[in-house]
């Protein structure tokens, strides 16, 4: 599995925007980016996905890079609920319905 | 919306032990999985099925493991004679369908809330 490098924590005020960086150097042409988030005390919780072009819903923006190396999760007004740890996935589509593999993610902590 | 349930929240168990883990997907899923998380780890995968059979499992997932689909609702992880090391949370998991292709490939996992075991 290609991986990803994420910074372990991040910190950030409410109601600012928030941008949780994600490496993936050895990325392969047919790797979709995913992004999870786990809340205390729940189970994971999809985010947002996508390949080349950036990304938006209801949830966040995922911004990704020319090269596909990197990509940025990007929560534009942050909350309280937004405090959760963020993992940054690759997926290759021509794998079909596989496991998902999780990093340790960025733990990010929402200061009121 | 929909959402995946897992009972219990909270299971406690003697050492050698058996238990059974109890989860119901979203209806219209098909593709189903277990994950563990041991305290302040990493979530790690334990086993995927699809179509009454294991598609994939992890080194993790050895004999004393099993998964089955009783009914058309449940999805159960059983662990034959636990022991210390299997306390963690466990996740149930489903997907909406399954194939290759990004369209498959690319659909949300959906997570329960985990069933947390505790081994004494």
């Amino acid at each position: 599995d290609a991986k990803t490098t994420q910074p372990n924590s991040m910190e950030s005020n409410e109601e600012e925007p928030v941008h949780l960086p994600c490496n993936h150097s050895t990325i392969s042409g047919t790797d979709y980016i995913h992004w999870y988030r786990q809340l205390p005390s729940q189970g994971p919780e999809y985010v947002i996905h996508g390949l080349t072009s950036n990304v938006n819903n209801r949830m966040a923006s995922l911004a990704i890079a020319e090269d596909r190396k990197s990509s940025t999760l990007i929560l534009h007004r942050a909350t309280l609920r937004d405090a959760a740890v963020y993992y940054c996935i690759l997926r290759d589509w021509n794998q079909g319905a596989q496991k998902l593999v999780f990093g340790q993610g960025t733990r990010l902590t929402i200061n009121p | 919306e929909p959402e995946v349930t897992q009972t219990p929240s909270h299971q406690v168990t003697q050492m050698g032990q058996e238990v059974i883990l109890r989860c119901v997907p979203i209806s219209n899923h098909l593709y189903f999985y277990w994950y563990r998380q041991i305290l302040g780890q990493k979530v790690e995968f334990l086993v995927s099925f699809y179509n009454n059979e294991i598609s994939e499992k992890s080194e993790i997932f050895d004999d004393q493991f099993s998964v089955e689909r009783p009914d058309g609702s449940n999805f159960t992880l059983k662990i034959r004679s636990t022991k210390l090391e299997d306390s963690a949370m466990y996740f149930c998991a489903s997907s909406e369908s399954f194939g290759v292709g990004a369209t498959y490939s690319n659909q949300p996992q959906h997570f329960g809330d985990g069933t947390r075991l505790s081994i004494l």
